[in-house]
């Protein structure tokens, strides 16, 4: 089973409106939780990261939260824009073990007109 | 900007070849860079850690005689497809860590990706 899990898989929006995306996981201890964004064809690129005793996260229209005793994390983006489209993923490293990543699949976002 | 780079962004190659994707972290020091493949719609998929000065650690699953990793220096890690086949064909990421100044804090730092494709 996957130590991290996302959802939803996909989602459209409407350009203006905001989503929250989830990430649940597994990992135990875990060092931080990053959400990245990657766009088709590139590399993920950082958007937010949290050590354990951190509660929220702000990225300019992107805020993460993270929950340590549910292990549970969400990002929510704010008046979504055509470049949101992207995938979002969440990475929780592993305190241990050399800085030893645990990928989500992604969240897949599309921002429509 | 970018502090990893990656380095083709895309190969196109012939299948019994051997192609040689280049990491660099560009303004720090990394005595480790991760190596990662990435089908279309699929999660990063960890492939070896390389280690500056010594061998390079493979995934449970990943021939390590087919991905050759050299990291020659404390910025340059590469890795080498060889005798590539067409199910070789993905999308190639390399990662660095880089202290944040904070004890036990790192940021990852991921290159643009390389584009293998083999015919």
């Amino acid at each position: 089973k996957n130590q991290v899990e996302q959802s939803p898989q996909s989602l459209i929006i409407l350009e203006g409106k905001n989503c929250t995306l989830q990430c649940n996981y597994t990992v135990s201890p875990f060092s931080n939780l990053r959400w990245y964004k990657q766009d088709t064809g590139r590399g993920p690129v950082s958007l937010t990261i949290m050590t354990f005793s951190e509660n929220t996260k702000s990225n300019g229209r992107y805020t993460a939260t993270l929950d340590a005793d549910t292990k549970q994390s969400s990002l929510h983006i704010t008046a979504s824009q055509l470049s949101d489209s992207a995938s979002y993923i969440c990475v929780v490293t592993h305190l241990y073990g050399n800085n030893r990543l645990a990928f989500g699949k992604g969240n897949q976002v599309v921002v429509i007109p | 900007g970018a502090v990893v780079s990656q380095h083709p962004s895309r190969v196109i190659c012939k299948s019994g070849t051997s192609v040689k994707i280049e990491c660099r972290s560009l303004d720090f020091q990394a005595t480790t860079m991760f190596w990662y493949r990435q089908f279309p719609k699929q999660s990063l998929m960890l492939m070896a850690t390389s280690n500056e000065g010594s061998k390079a650690t493979y995934e449970q699953g990943v021939e390590k005689d087919k991905f050759l990793i050299n990291h020659a220096s404390l910025t340059l890690s590469t890795l080498t497809v060889t005798s590539a086949h067409p199910e070789d064909s993905s999308f190639y990421i390399c990662s660095a860590p880089r202290g944040t100044g904070k004890r036990s804090s790192y940021e990852q730092y991921f290159g643009p990706g390389t584009r293998l494709t083999v015919t």
